[in-house]
């Protein structure tokens, strides 16, 4: 099946450091990837997509390559703010037979800027 | 341009009882679907909607169901509440599938389940 997989544990860094949080897939079909934020108390917003290998997803600064030779969608910000801290949540969604376009989550990045 | 709209935005229910959680997605949009994020979790799906039909289901049992109207709006309900119920409940909605254009989330109803 679908699957998400978020490297562990929170990460805290700096004001103006760069980020990354990785993340990497297993899918049957044709995968489309996306990366979610949500703010504390709120719901999922939509950061970013690629639907095809080598498409790069883009906005306010962050940023993802989907990389179908490695499997992986890794969001990265060259230089964050405080702003930024939230919850990033990864995922999936294939169209297979069964048009199965159900959302597969990893388990999210708790991502914590300290001014 | 509203977005996905869900009510109520919390609640506090009794182990045993029922209830019910709304959506109505945004404009334009024809597909609904539910998930449920547990504290400290991703969101895990339950059940998608298209067309008045359910048309695919998570691992989640039959106590949970629901119901798609001509306007779109989307039901969950679950019965017989249990204390692992409790969790933020989210209704995503898209234009068809939603593989190619992603999903719009609510900001979620959060059910206590005491």
């Amino acid at each position: 099946g679908n699957s998400v997989t978020q490297m562990e544990g929170p990460v805290t860094l700096s004001e103006e450091a760069f980020l990354t949080i990785n993340c990497t897939y297993t899918a049957t079909g044709y995968p489309s990837l996306f990366w979610y934020v949500q703010y504390p108390g709120e719901g999922l917003q939509l950061l970013l997509k690629a639907t095809k290998a080598d498409d790069k997803g883009s906005n306010k600064g962050f940023e993802a390559t989907y990389r179908k030779e490695t499997t992986s969608f890794h969001l990265e910000k060259g230089s964050v703010q405080v702003s930024d801290s939230a919850v990033y949540f990864c995922a999936l969604s294939a169209l297979g037979l069964r048009g199965n376009n159900r959302l597969a989550f990893g388990k999210g990045n708790q991502v914590v800027v300290i001014p | 341009d509203a977005g996905v709209t869900q009510s109520p935005t919390h609640l506090i229910k009794t182990r045993g009882q029922q209830v019910t959680l709304r959506c109505s997605p945004k404009s334009g949009h024809d597909t609904v679907s539910w998930y449920q994020q547990a504290l400290g979790q991703g969101p895990q799906f339950i059940f998608q909607y298209y067309e008045e039909e359910e048309r695919q289901r998570g691992n989640f049992p039959d106590r949970f169901s629901g119901h798609q109207f001509p306007n779109y709006s989307s039901e969950l309900n679950v019965n017989a509440l249990l204390l692992g119920d409790s969790a933020l409940y989210l209704c995503a909605s898209s234009p068809g599938t939603g593989v190619y254009y992603g999903y719009t989330f609510g900001s979620g109803t959060r059910l206590t389940v005491v």
